[in-house]
């Protein structure tokens, strides 16, 4: 079975910083792996996803994410954060196309001005 | 609608009593997903139906959680003699059969609280 680990739970950084979101996954068979976006009382948004081709991914508002394969892990950056992107973010996967995700508990990014 | 969207958009309840959520996909969308967002637990899957094939019910958390979706579209959530451990967001998601690239588009979630 496939599971989700997002190590740090709160992540706090200045604004203009850049961060680094870290998640890793476990699995015995090719994944597609994704990164949502939870911003204050609202739904989730897709940022980016890694089907195939490329490991490096490039999602909305900036981030992008690098798919590595030996080190199981897809971690989300971005060079220069806003007080915009405070929000949760998570790591999920999923072995085929249409099968449930399987998701991380979530980084909480604080952007401090 | 453009999106899809769940109903109530909150929910509180007494400690055994039974509650329905309900969920509108996106038009034309044949698979549909639950999710349970909880403190300490995060983002769960509980039931996922895809076309008129038997849903996958592995998620379910306990005998008192079921769903069924009516004509392919509309699905509802019904937990019966609710317990305070249910207490969480519940989310709905759906996407087009349309293999690896389906994306699931997520609704906004009834956050049901359990006193």
């Amino acid at each position: 079975a496939q599971s989700v680990t997002q190590l740090d739970s709160q992540v706090p950084v200045f604004e203009e910083a850049p961060v680094e979101l870290r998640c890793n996954y476990s699995s015995s068979v090719s994944v597609y792996l994704f990164w949502y976006v939870q911003y204050p009382n609202q739904g989730l948004q897709l940022l980016l996803k890694y089907l195939s081709g490329s490991t490096l991914v490039k999602g909305i508002n900036g981030f992008e994410a690098e798919f590595n394969k030996s080190q199981t892990s897809f971690h989300l950056r971005k060079p220069s954060v806003h007080i915009s992107d405070t929000a949760e973010y998570f790591c999920a996967v999923r072995p085929s196309g249409n099968t449930p995700l399987v998701f991380g508990k979530g980084t909480r990014l604080s952007v401090i001005a | 609608g453009a999106g899809v969207s769940q109903s109530p958009s909150n929910k509180v309840t007494e400690k055994g009593k039974d509650v329905e959520l309900r969920c509108d996909p996106i038009s034309g969308h044949t698979a549909l997903y639950w999710y349970r967002q909880s403190l300490g637990q995060g983002l769960e899957f509980l039931i996922y139906f895809q076309g008129n094939s038997a849903p996958d019910k592995s998620g379910l958390p306990s005998d008192r959680f079921s769903a069924e979706r009516t004509g392919g579209s509309v699905s509802t959530l019904t937990i019966q003699r609710t317990q305070q451990e249910d207490s969480a967001v519940y989310l709905c998601a759906s996407s087009s059969l349309r293999g690896r690239d389906s994306e699931q588009f997520f609704g906004p979630g009834t956050r049901l609280t359990v006193l």
